[in-house]
């Protein structure tokens, strides 16, 4: 069964940068559509970015488009995710996950989530 | 842009049926699935294309779909199922996650 572990959370200034890494182990991610969630203190699940097995096609929430960009390394069996610009409002645990891909459209599930880091964007 | 409703909250006695509902106008073109959040842990998958249950979840969990409203239910509630449940679908390439529904069995 595969793990996922984040790692590179931490304290941030507003107007900060950070990368999120998230590795597998177990399990090779090279043949998966990988994510990102986030869920701020006392909130709900947010999805943040997705992307496709070669990396080619990304997909972000609105609220992150232009400052967050989502990165794979197949060869390291590792997905990140580099924050820019990080606001009060980005501050949540974020988990990493794997998606199982379906035929058809609109099919697909989160079948494996990461324990979840911490980020907190603080002056 | 579009948008997945939950009930913030479901109460239920042991033994009783937990139904948790999950409504969007783009639930009638995708399958919908189901995780369950305890305190303090991550998400866990429990029905995924709306009506399946992965290996090791309960049969006590199921699933349906009609229209643009998604239905979890538990079957004779235990305690162990306290928890906040999340509906998930799908609005093109964006996943759509609903706000959430908090089990109390009391």
């Amino acid at each position: 069964e595969v793990q996922l572990v984040e790692s590179g959370g931490g304290l941030v200034q507003p107007g900060g940068s950070l990368r999120l890494s998230c590795a597998a182990s177990r399990s090779t991610l090279s043949s998966y559509y990988v994510s990102w969630v986030r869920q701020a203190p006392g909130k709900g699940l947010e999805w943040v970015a997705n992307i496709k097995q070669d990396g080619g096609e990304k997909y972000y929430v609105d609220a992150v488009k232009g400052r967050f960009a989502m990165s794979r390394d197949n060869a390291k069996n590792s997905f990140y995710l580099q924050m820019n610009s990080l606001r009060v409002e980005d501050s949540a645990l974020y988990y990493c996950a794997r998606i199982t891909e379906v035929p058809g459209p609109h099919n697909d599930y989160f079948d494996t989530w990461g324990q979840g880091i911490r980020i907190t964007v603080s002056s | 842009s579009s948008e997945v409703t939950q009930p913030p909250s479901v109460s239920v006695s042991p033994g009783q049926t937990a139904t948790f509902t999950c409504s969007g106008d783009k639930l009638g073109a995708s399958y919908t699935s189901w995780y369950q959040q305890k305190p303090g842990q991550s998400p866990v998958l429990v029905i995924y294309q709306s009506t399946k249950r992965p290996s090791g979840i309960p049969e006590r969990f199921s699933g349906s779909n009609s229209g643009n409203t998604a239905t979890l239910t538990i079957s004779g509630t235990q305690t162990v199922d306290e928890a906040d449940y999340y509906c998930q679908a799908w609005d093109g390439r964006n996943v759509l996650f609903g706000g959430g529904t908090k089990l109390t069995v009391l």
